[in-house]
């Protein structure tokens, strides 16, 4: 069955250190990734996708994200974490030829000061 | 910019009322979806609409039907509402097609049923 685990439910960094979020996915074929961001009271914003071609992908507000086949990752970084990037990701499959997405159950950044 | 707005930010209603969650897109995006989101379970969808009165269950359809009488209007609607539909109501849109699988949210609505 096609899945998303994101392993961290809560990550604590302090601002301007790096930080990297988790994502797993099973599924059989090529996957279409998103990582998503949702800040407080808000719905979610599009971070990044990874469609085919370069398997480093950079979205906005500094992030990037590495698609990883043989571990089956799609994990995010970033290299200097911002008070203002405390929110909770979600990373999300969209495979092809349907339009059902998987997401995964999310992780909470606090960010310190 | 896409923008996706929902008719309320927050919503109180009581068991047993019939609830209308309204979303409204303005970039002419084919596709329009429900998700609820609950702490834990991530996005889960409800249903998804493909074209103006097109329609597909999701996940968890039970308890709620869909309505779509115009493209950039998707209605959610909870015909008799109860404790355990309390949750975060998420619309979003997206383009068809391989190339446009983002899709782009609401602000959400959380609707507390007492």
């Amino acid at each position: 069955a096609q899945s998303v685990t994101q392993p961290d439910i809560h990550i604590t960094v302090s601002e301007g250190a790096s930080l990297e979020l988790r994502c797993n996915y099973s599924y059989g074929a090529t996957p279409y990734l998103f990582w998503y961001v949702q800040s407080p009271g808000q719905g979610l914003q599009l971070l990044l996708k990874y469609f085919s071609g370069d398997t480093l992908v950079q979205g906005i507000k500094g992030f990037e994200a590495e698609f990883k086949r043989s571990q089956s990752s799609f994990n995010l970084r970033k290299p200097s974490v911002h008070w203002s990037d405390a929110a909770e990701y979600f990373c999300a499959v969209g495979p092809s030829g349907t339009y059902k997405y998987i997401f995964g159950t999310g992780t909470r950044l606090k960010v310190l000061a | 910019d896409v923008k996706v707005t929902q008719s309320s930010r927050y919503l109180v209603k009581r068991t047993g009322e019939k609830v209308f969650l309204e979303c409204v897109q303005d970039m002419d995006h084919e596709n329009m979806f429900w998700y609820r989101q609950d702490p834990g379970l991530g996005l889960r969808l409800i249903y998804f609409s493909y074209d103006v009165k097109m329609k597909e269950k999701g996940d968890i359809p039970e308890g709620y039907s869909v309505s779509r009488e115009k493209k950039e209007r998707f209605s959610l609607i909870l015909e008799s509402a109860s404790t355990n539909q309390t949750s975060m109501y998420l619309c979003a849109s997206s383009l068809m097609g391989q190339s446009s699988y983002e899709q782009y949210f609401g602000p959400g609505t959380r609707l507390t049923v007492t």
